[in-house]
């Protein structure tokens, strides 16, 4: 069975200060794909990044950044200089890597960002 | 192009009332899905399906029907709605596999409760 956790329900900081959204995942599969998604409070999900389990490089995207580490099962995602537009629901989500895996998501229970003025 | 699109946004029922909620997607997607929203629970797998005619059970299944009798739509019906069944329901869309799981592309969501 596949788990996500995403131990940090709730997050606050001000404007510019950098933080760090933790995933730590579980699963028996040697070929999985980890994802993150923003809900903002207009309530849609919003895709940001796809990993596979064979890359474990970070990415940077301007001020967002992503640490696979398959030695610890976490792909944790670190927003630089934060803006009050970031304040969501920040989900961690995984599927097997095989055909129709997008289709079959387990998330975890998502973290509240919230980036005050 | 509208994407995924469901309805209703908002919708109350009464306990023992049926309903379908609706999904519609025009990027010609063959894998749709059916999540539903709780707090503290992240999202949950209802249903999903990898074509026309083609269905199964994920997670949280009891209590929800789905049929996809074509490529666009994939509605999620509630046979006798119970108050454990208000959430936020999702649907999802994704395309075939190119050698990479694709992403997930999902509706507005629909609010659902129950009294």
């Amino acid at each position: 069975a596949q788990k996500v956790t995403q131990a940090q329900t709730e997050i606050s900081v001000v404007e510019k200060e950098d933080v760090t959204l933790d995933c730590v995942y579980e699963t028996r599969d040697t070929t999985y794909y980890l994802f993150w998604y923003k809900q903002p409070p207009s309530g849609e999900l919003v895709f940001l990044i796809r990993r596979n389990s064979f890359d474990e490089q970070n990415e940077i995207s301007g001020r967002y950044s992503w640490n696979f580490q398959k030695s610890t099962s976490s792909f944790n995602f670190t927003i630089t200089a934060s803006q009050v537009v970031d304040s969501a629901v920040y989900f961690c989500a995984l599927s097997k890597g095989v055909t129709g895996g997008g289709n079959k998501l387990t998330f975890g229970t998502g973290t509240q960002l919230k980036v005050e003025l | 192009n509208a994407g995924v699109t469901q309805t209703p946004k908002f919708q109350v029922l009464k306990t023992g009332q049926s309903m379908t909620l609706q999904c519609a997607q025009d990027m010609n997607h063959e894998y749709m899905s059916w999540y539903r929203q709780d707090p503290g629970m992240g999202l949950r797998l209802i249903h999903y399906s990898v074509g026309a005619g083609i269905t199964d059970q994920g997670e949280v299944p009891n209590g929800y029907n789905v049929s996809r009798s074509t490529t666009e739509d994939f509605p999620l019906r509630l046979l006798s709605a119970a108050p454990s069944q208000t959430s936020v329901y999702f649907c999802a869309s994704s395309y075939e596999w190119t050698g990479v799981v694709p992403e997930a592309f999902f509706g507005q969501g629909t609010r659902l409760t129950v009294v």
